[in-house]
């Protein structure tokens, strides 16, 4: 079956720009997380849903950094008013309940190219 | 907040050796998993360790979990050039709000050569 997949693969943006990148995850996961990837800070959570219930946003680095998840399926990750600091690769995984026994799913991410 | 170490962060072996990855972590957890990546490519799956003295074994990589000791081995036997890859560890610590978030160690990255 299919795996987590995200778009695009690869975004160069001028700073000053908005982006947003999108995740579909597994059909049939109700856990999705985003995760950014860069040389300085290693895998850093960024955002997990789960279900219906309240985003976990507390991993945000700013309050330019916002996500969503329509209809308990495809999320969008919108990053305002980009910074060159936020250059990194956006992993999106997803699981198929919140019980930490089941493994996160990786999509191959989306790298991002403020300059 | 949870921290997770691995060392070495970087190894070079010889194709036939044996070596040992170790990730210890700050807090109590009992659920660990270890993931490769290949250079320009996402993380995949390698071992879920959810126990005290779980134990898996793929191929030429055994993984192992001491929940006492807040310690998790992944071991290379026999190392193939195909195992050159970057290897994370990741706890989840799984309370509250905080279920199901994942905090990695900063990879070891291992370079089999002939």
């Amino acid at each position: 079956g299919a795996g987590v997949s995200q778009s695009p693969s690869n975004k160069v943006t001028e700073k000053g720009k908005d982006v947003e990148l999108r995740c579909d995850p597994i059909s049939g996961h109700t856990a999705l997380y985003w995760y950014r990837q860069s040389l300085g800070q290693g895998l850093e959570f960024l955002i997990y849903f789960q279900g219906n219930s309240a985003p976990d946003k507390s991993g945000l680095p700013s309050d330019r950094f916002s996500a969503e998840r329509t209809g308990g399926s495809v999320s969008t990750l919108t990053i305002q008013r980009t910074q060159q600091e936020d250059s990194a690769v956006y992993l999106c995984a997803s699981r198929i309940g919140a019980s930490a026994y089941n493994e996160q799913f990786f999509g191959p991410g989306t790298r991002l190219t403020v300059l | 907040e949870l921290k997770v170490e691995q060392n070495p962060l970087f190894l070079s072996m010889q194709e036939g050796k044996n070596y040992t990855i170790y990730c210890n972590y700050s807090t109590t957890s009992d659920r660990l998993y270890w993931y490769r990546q290949d250079p320009g490519k996402s993380l995949e799956s390698l071992f879920v360790l959810l126990s005290n003295g779980a134990v898996k074994q793929e191929g030429r990589l055994m993984a192992s979990l001491d929940t006492k000791a807040r310690l998790s081995t992944l071991h290379i036997t026999a190392a193939v050039h195909d195992l050159s890859a970057t290897y994370f560890c990741a706890v989840d610590i799984a309370r509250g709000s905080t279920l199901g978030r994942l905090y990695f160690g900063r990879g070891t990255q291992l370079t089999v050569w002939p």
